[in-house]
C-alpha cells in the first residue's frame, strides 16, 4: 500500500552539530514532498517543501534532499538548536481518481532531541 | 491573524459514549482537513471539505464518525458510539485554496482518550 516510512523513530544530537532526519516512501508517482515539524502540544508546522523535479532545496538552516531513484527524502539541520527539538514528519501528495483528488500522507515522525 | 484553533484540547470518554471536536479554520479558508494520528503510528487523512461540501471522505473510519461544516465556517467531528481504537490526536487543517502549491495550515489537535 502507499506508505511513507522513517529509518530511524528517534534522533539525539548535541547542540550546535548537524542532524540528518531520514524518509524512505513507497509511491514513486509522488512529485511534492514536505517536511513538517511538531512541536509538543501544537500541530505539524511546514518547514519546507521538495517538488520531484529538483534533488536539493535549501532553508535557513535547513536542506531537503531528494532521491527519487531509491525513494529516499532526508532533512538536514545545520547548527542544531535546543528549539529544534520536535518530532519530524516526512509526507507527501498522492493523487488519486484521474487527479480530481489528493490526499497528503504522512510518515510515523521521527523524534529529534537536542542535548545543551 | 489567528490560527486553526480546535476543541477542546483533550478529552476522556467512556468506549460507548459520544464525542464532538470542533474545528475554527483560518478566515476565509475554504478548505478544511481533519486527520488523526493514532498513537505510535503516522498521521492520516480523514477528510476533506471545500467550503460545505465534502470534496474527499475515503478517510473516514466507518459510520460512526461524521463529520459536518454547515455554512462553510467551523466543522465538528462526532464519534459515536465511541471505541477504544478511536484513541488518538485528531488534527484539523485549513487551506485558502487546495493543491499542493496551497500550505494546510494545522490546528493544535484534540487528544481523545477512549477508555
Amino acid at each position: 500500500g502507499e506508505s511513507v516510512g522513517l529509518h530511524l523513530p528517534t534522533l539525539s544530537v548535541q547542540e550546535g552539530d548537524n542532524s540528518i532526519i531520514n524518509c524512505a516512501y513507497s509511491n514513486s508517482a509522488s512529485d511534492y514532498f514536505i517536511w513538517y515539524k511538531q512541536e509538543s502540544g501544537k500541530g505539524p508546522q511546514f518547514i519546507i517543501d521538495i517538488r520531484s523535479n529538483m534533488d536539493k532545496r535549501q532553508g535557513q538552516r535547513v536542506t531537503v534532499l531528494l532521491n527519487k531513484t531509491v525513494k529516499h527524502l532526508s532533512l538536514q539541520i545545520a547548527a542544531t538548536q535546543p528549539g529544534d527539538s520536535a518530532v519530524y514528519f516526512c509526507a507527501y501528495y498522492l493523487w488519486y481518481s484521474g487527479g480530481s483528488n489528493y490526499k497528503l500522507t504522512f510518515g510515523k515522525g521521527t523524534l529529534l532531541t537536542v542535548n545543551p | 491573524e489567528a490560527g486553526v484553533t480546535q476543541f477542546p484540547s483533550h478529552s476522556v470518554i467512556e468506549k460507548g459514549q459520544t464525542v464532538t471536536l470542533r474545528c475554527d479554520p483560518i478566515s476565509g479558508h475554504d478548505n478544511l482537513y481533519w486527520y488523526r494520528r493514532v498513537m505510535g503510528k503516522e498521521i492520516k487523512f480523514l477528510l476533506h471539505f471545500v467550503k460545505e461540501s465534502k470534496q474527499d471522505e475515503s478517510g473516514m473510519p466507518n459510520n460512526r464518525f461524521l463529520a459536518e461544516r454547515t455554512g462553510g465556517t467551523y466543522s465538528t467531528l462526532k464519534v459515536q458510539p465511541a471505541e477504544l481504537e478511536d484513541s488518538g490526536v485528531y488534527f484539523c487543517a485549513s487551506s485558502h485554496l487546495g493543491g499542493p502549491d496551497n500550505e494546510q495550515f494545522f490546528g493544535p489537535g484534540t487528544r481523545l482518550t477512549v477508555l
